[in-house]
């Protein structure tokens, strides 16, 4: 079975301090791995994904991620938070390119950026 | 821009009475999929189609079906309505399964049951 956990419900972190949110995951063949982002009463937007290759992966708006196989964790960081990157974020897990392609999600982790 | 639509934003229906959600897409993708997000808690998967291939998932109630009549659209039917059906219903697509499969989702329909 695929899951992901992210340990906290809630980050709260100062305008311009660098923000991690944290992400676990366990599969039992190679991960895809991905960061969505939702904001309230809204769909879920696509921030970046990790298949293969280098281990630090860059998205949208100034994220990145990093695969770290031997803690099985893509946490997702930013140098320097802003006030808009205020939401909720979800970790998403799927295993391999077979067995399913249902992305298994986190149960989400609610970033709140104060001025 | 190319995107996924999806109407109403919010519909109500009573217990019991047939609803269906509509999704349609403007980036062309082969894949179409629909989850159900309860409050507070993460999107599940309820089915897709890739292509005309429906996939139900093992886990979703007959109470849900799904029809795609076109690659452009999707809809999601819920035949008897249940207080427990209520929940934000998100439809995503993404250009295939495996290379391309970064799902783009549209803003959702907030289901009422009363």
């Amino acid at each position: 079975a695929q899951s992901v956990a992210q340990p906290e419900d809630q980050v709260n972190v100062a305008e311009g301090n660098p923000l991690t949110v944290k992400c676990t995951y366990s599969v039992s063949g190679n991960p895809y791995l991905f960061w969505y982002v939702q904001y309230p009463n809204r769909g879920l937007q696509f921030l970046l994904k990790y298949i293969t290759g280098d281990n630090l992966v860059k998205g949208s708006y100034g994220f990145e991620a990093e695969f770290n196989k031997s803690q099985t964790s893509f946490h997702l960081k930013k140098p320097s938070a802003l006030v808009s990157d205020s939401a909720l974020y979800f970790c998403a897990v799927r295993e391999g390119s077979n067995s399913g392609y249902a992305l298994n999600f986190g149960k989400g982790t609610s970033l709140l950026v104060t001025p | 821009d190319a995107m996924v639509i999806q109407n109403p934003r919010y519909q109500v229906t009573q217990f019991g009475k047939p609803v269906t959600l509509s999704c349609s897409q403007t980036l062309n993708h082969n894949v179409m999929y629909w989850y159900q997000q309860k409050s507070s808690q993460a999107p599940k998967l309820l089915f897709h189609y890739y292509d005309k291939d429906f996939n139900n998932e093992a886990d979703t109630p007959d109470n849900f079906q799904s029809r795609r009549p076109n690659t452009s659209f999707c809809f999601l039917d819920i035949r008897s309505p249940g207080l427990g059906d209520a929940a934000m219903y998100l439809c995503a697509t993404s250009r295939d399964l495996i290379r391309y499969n970064e799902q783009f989702f549209g803003p959702g329909t907030r289901l009422t049951v009363l």
